[in-house]
């Protein structure tokens, strides 16, 4: 089974609110990933945790909060979103974070009004 | 120079034929290659990771040349159902990021 899934799949949200993406996948997968892709762009990584522990955040603006509560769910915490957030979030594991190959969830489509 | 090239396309193509797409890396370093498949509005899946001794999947082969540094896609026979985004991604060794191209758009037509 190699099934990721995202929780909501659509989301509409003010600027002003505040909402969370969840993932989850039970492959026993040690490294979990967000990318954001925006239409006929591919997609572009937010941050990994390996281990349960962020090992990469590629400069991504603070009103994105990611959290990994445990080695299965992964969340990603939204606040004060720009309109110009709005795009597809996926989520992603791997069995390890190095050179491993990475199963995507479905994505979130998140539109920021 | 972008770090993983692909030509965009679109490739329109017609139902049975012969498609290959070529990809080029500019990290000698790269270690792992992949092919993904994209239809629209879904997430990436992916197709098939990328060997030096070249692998192949039913009707599909890649192919990794790493003294030039590209990687290819070669499907035979192709089918509607093949019509999607194919990505070309590449991971550096001991890096947990994985590099996408910006991806083929290939269209097959009846």
């Amino acid at each position: 089974d190699t099934e990721v899934t995202q929780t909501p799949k659509h989301l509409v949200m003010g600027m002003t609110n505040k909402k969370s993406l969840k993932c989850e996948q039970h492959m026993g997968h040690r490294a979990m990933y967000w990318y954001k892709q925006k239409a006929k762009k591919p997609p572009e990584l937010m941050f990994v945790y390996s281990y349960e522990k962020l090992s990469i955040n590629e400069s991504v603006p603070s009103r994105f909060s990611p959290e990994c509560p445990n080695s299965s769910l992964l969340n990603l915490h939204l606040h004060a979103l720009q309109p110009e957030d709005s795009a597809l979030y996926l989520c992603a594991s791997s069995r390890s974070g190095q050179g491993a190959m990475q199963y995507f969830g479905p994505g979130t489509r998140l539109t920021v009004t | 120079r972008k770090e993983v090239e692909q030509d965009p396309g679109p490739f329109n193509v017609p139902e049975g034929a012969t498609v290959a797409f070529n990809c080029t890396y500019s990290n000698s370093a790269s270690q792992s290659f992949f092919w993904y498949r994209q239809d629209c509005r879904k997430e990436p899946k992916l197709l098939m990771s990328v060997y030096s001794s070249g692998n192949e999947d039913g009707r599909f082969t890649a192919q990794l040349n790493r003294a030039s540094q590209y990687i290819s896609l070669l499907i035979r026979d192709s089918k509607l159902s093949d019509s999607a985004t194919y990505l070309c991604v590449v991971n550096i060794l001991g890096n947990e990021k994985l590099t996408f191209g910006t991806g083929t758009r290939l269209t097959i037509i009846p």
